[in-house]
């Protein structure tokens, strides 16, 4: 069975950019969340979609968002990019059937800003 | 205060060694503790998950539980140098709340 796959790997942007982010999901899953990853800040929740709608979403500000697709893919979006968004994005997916869920990763986009 | 609390480290232990890495969380709301590892330039893997107090082995590694102190532990026997890595704690909440991670290095 496939993994998560996350496109592209490495992104070098300006600050006042934006960009896109891809992860499609393990076959089956319906829930994919979004992580930014920062040596200071460890593992942050950016959002959640299950079922092509936002489930949870965490704090971050309104240039960060997200969607998903029909078929799970899902995409992220981060406008007037700002040095401090240089970071890993990663992408989880699960079933999304609820408690005790198991989150299987991606491995990564890693973004930097200059 | 955060949900889950990490020793950053980082850790280094000679081969052989047994090592213990540690975090504790605030609230006790969803009982559901995951342990994940972490290479270099990868995303986190699943490693272990617990939904109870006490311990649950699997090969070199336990997962331990105490729910009376917030206190969830990870222990590996035996290390290796593969096992070289970050490890994360995650606890299921409204979200799922990681730790920092722990940065082990393990010396031939």
């Amino acid at each position: 069975k496939a993994g998560v796959t996350q496109t592209p790997r490495y992104l070098i942007k300006t600050r006042g950019q934006q960009v896109t982010l891809s992860c499609s999901p393990i076959s089956g899953h319906r829930s994919v969340s979004w992580y930014q990853q920062t040596p200071g800040q460890g593992l942050q929740f950016l959002f959640e979609y299950f079922s092509e709608t936002q489930r949870n979403k965490g704090n971050f500000p309104g240039r960060f968002s997200g969607r998903q697709f029909s078929n799970s893919r899902s995409e992220m979006n981060v406008s007037t990019l700002e040095l401090g968004d240089s970071a890993l994005y990663l992408c989880a997916s699960s079933s999304g059937a609820g408690l005790e869920e198991k989150l299987f990763f991606g491995s990564g986009t890693q973004l930097s800003v200059l | 205060q955060k949900e889950v609390e990490q020793d950053p480290g980082p850790l280094s232990v000679p081969e052989g060694a047994i090592v213990s890495l540690n975090c504790t969380y605030s609230n006790s709301a969803f009982q559901y503790f995951m342990w994940y590892r972490q290479y270099s330039r990868k995303g986190p893997e699943l490693l272990m998950y617990t939904y109870s107090s006490g311990n649950k082995e699997d090969g070199r590694f336990t997962a331990q539980v105490d729910k009376s102190s917030k206190y969830i532990s990870l222990f590996i026997r035996d290390s290796q140098p593969s096992d070289s890595a970050t490890y994360l704690c995650a606890k299921e909440g409204n979200q799922f709340y990681f730790g920092t991670g722990t940065s082990l290095t393990v010396i031939p």
